[in-house]
C-alpha cells in the first residue's frame, strides 16, 4: 500500500520568515496530494490540495509543488504568522473508489512573534 | 450546517469494557471514515463506508467494528478495549461523485483505556 513520510516533525521559525515542510510518497498511481491543518483540540481542515496533473499550486500565502518523477510533494508558507501555529499533515490518494487518504506523520509549526 | 458532529468528546475505559463512537454528518455525504491519531503516525484509517448498509476495513481495523445504518451516521465499536487503543479517534466523510474530494473532518474524541 501507499507510505507517505514527512518531515521535519517540528518546525520552529520566525514571524515573518518563510516554513518548507517536505512529504515524499511511494506509490507512482496516487493522484491527489491534500494538505490538512490541525488546530489544538480540533480536527484537521483541509488548507489546499494539488492534482498529479498539476506541479504548483498558490493560495495566497501558501504554495504546494509537486515532483511526479521524484515522487515528493512540498507546502510552502510564506510571511509566516503567529496564527499559522499548527500540526501540518500531508497525504495522498491513490486512484480508487473509495476516496482514501494516506497520511504523513505530522509537521508542528512554532511561529515565534 | 454543523458539519460532521462526534460524540462523545471524552472517554475513560478500563481494559475489557466496551463502547461505541458516533458520528454524525449533515452534508448528505456518502463516504465516512474513521481515523486514530497517535503521536508521530499521522491519522491511520480503520474504517470507511462508501454508501448506508457498507464497510470496509482500512489500515488498522484489529479490535474495531463499523455500522452504518443510517447515510448520516457511523459508528465505531471497541468491544473489549485495550490500552493499546488510547488514542484520539477522528471521525470523516466526503462527497462520492467526481474526482478526489476533500474529508471533512470532526472535533475528535480522547479516549483513554485503564
Amino acid at each position: 500500500g501507499e507510505n507517505v513520510e514527512q518531515h521535519p516533525s517540528t518546525l520552529s521559525v520566525q514571524e515573518g520568515d518563510s516554513a518548507v515542510i517536505k512529504c515524499t510518497y511511494s506509490d507512482s498511481a496516487s493522484n491527489y496530494f491534500p494538505w490538512y491543518k490541525q488546530e489544538l483540540g480540533k480536527g484537521p481542515q483541509l488548507i489546499i490540495d494539488i492534482r498529479s496533473n498539476v506541479g504548483e499550486k498558490k493560495d495566497q500565502r501558501i504554495a504546494v509543488t509537486l515532483n511526479k518523477t521524484a515522487k515528493h510533494f512540498s507546502l510552502h508558507i510564506t510571511e509566516t504568522q503567529p496564527e499559522d501555529s499548527a500540526v501540518y499533515f500531508c497525504a495522498a490518494r491513490v486512484n480508487n473508489a473509495g476516496n482514501m487518504l494516506t497520511f504523513g506523520g505530522g509537521t508542528r509549526l512554532m511561529v515565534k512573534p | 450546517n454543523a458539519g460532521v458532529t462526534q460524540t462523545p468528546k471524552f472517554r475513560v475505559l478500563k481494559t475489557g469494557q466496551s463502547m461505541t463512537l458516533l458520528c454524525a454528518q449533515d452534508m448528505n455525504h456518502e463516504y465516512m471514515y474513521w481515523y486514530r491519531q497517535d503521536p508521530g503516525m499521522g491519522l491511520r484509517l480503520i474504517h470507511y463506508s462508501v454508501g448506508e448498509g457498507t464497510t470496509a476495513k482500512g489500515e488498522v481495523p484489529d479490535g474495531y467494528n463499523v455500522s452504518r445504518l443510517k447515510k448520516q451516521n457511523f459508528l465505531l465499536g471497541l468491544e473489549s478495549a485495550a490500552p493499546s487503543q488510547t488514542s484520539v479517534y477522528f471521525c470523516a466523510s466526503s462527497y462520492l461523485a467526481g474526482g478526489p474530494k476533500e474529508q471533512f473532518f470532526g472535533p475528535g474524541t480522547r479516549l483513554t483505556v485503564l
